[in-house]
């Protein structure tokens, strides 16, 4: 069975562009959560998509959003980008009570 | 607020040593608990779980144990290998929220020599 899976592992922008990232959850899996992790913050939660739709939001700026695709796939976007939006962004799916995660999406904005 | 820490950030073990990473948390009303582990340049990968009706649960070289009375929870590694190098998370789940949102604590990294 397939794990989370995560593209693209990396990239780099520039500030004030904008970025998607893709994560495909494991399969049957529904809810789909996005994760934030730095070395001054730690794993932050982002936001979590079920059945296509928003049903969890962490603190974070509007320039950070989400939308699931009626297979389950889900996308985040950070727009406008800021030198601190530099991260590993995490995707995870949870499937019989067990939370799974990706890889994750190494971001570097310079 | 909700806030899940661990104690120390860092633990260095010989390997065939038995480690404890510890963690306190603040939610009294957490019910469930769990704890990742996270090698360099991969994501978070689930190791045990356990729910505030248990006191323990076992697993294979880890064993978790959950102090409710004080708020804390441990994660036992067994005969620690060099291949239990990483950082260790706990988590437990966001309250007041819907849905599946973890709370993370920072981690502590384990080294293991040999």
């Amino acid at each position: 069975k397939a794990g989370v899976t995560q593209t693209p592992r990396y990239l780099i922008k520039t500030r004030g562009q904008q970025v998607t990232l893709s994560c495909s959850p494991i399969s049957g899996h529904r809810s789909v959560s996005w994760y934030q992790q730095t070395p001054g913050q730690g794993l932050q939660f982002l936001f979590e998509y079920f059945s296509e739709t928003q049903r969890n939001k962490g603190n974070f700026p509007g320039r950070f959003s989400g939308r699931q695709f009626s297979n389950s796939r889900s996308e985040m976007n950070v727009s406008t980008l800021e030198l601190g939006d530099s991260a590993l962004y995490l995707c995870a799916s949870t499937g019989q009570n067990t939370i799974y995660f990706g890889e994750g999406s190494w971001l570097t904005v310079v | 607020g909700e806030s899940v820490g661990l104690h120390l950030p860092t633990l260095s073990v010989q390997e065939g040593d038995n480690s404890i990473i510890n963690c306190a948390y603040s939610n009294s009303a957490s019910d469930y608990f769990i704890w990742y582990k996270q090698e360099s340049g991969k994501g978070p990968q689930f190791i045990i779980d356990i729910r505030s009706n248990m006191d323990k649960r076992q697993g294979q070289r880890v064993t978790v144990l959950l102090n409710k009375t004080v708020k804390h929870l441990s994660l036992q590694i067994a005969a620690t290998q060099p291949g239990d190098s990483a950082v260790y998370f706990c988590a437990e789940p966001a309250t007041h929220q819907a849905g599946t949102a973890l709370i993370f604590g920072k981690g502590t990294t384990l080294s293991v020599s040999s």
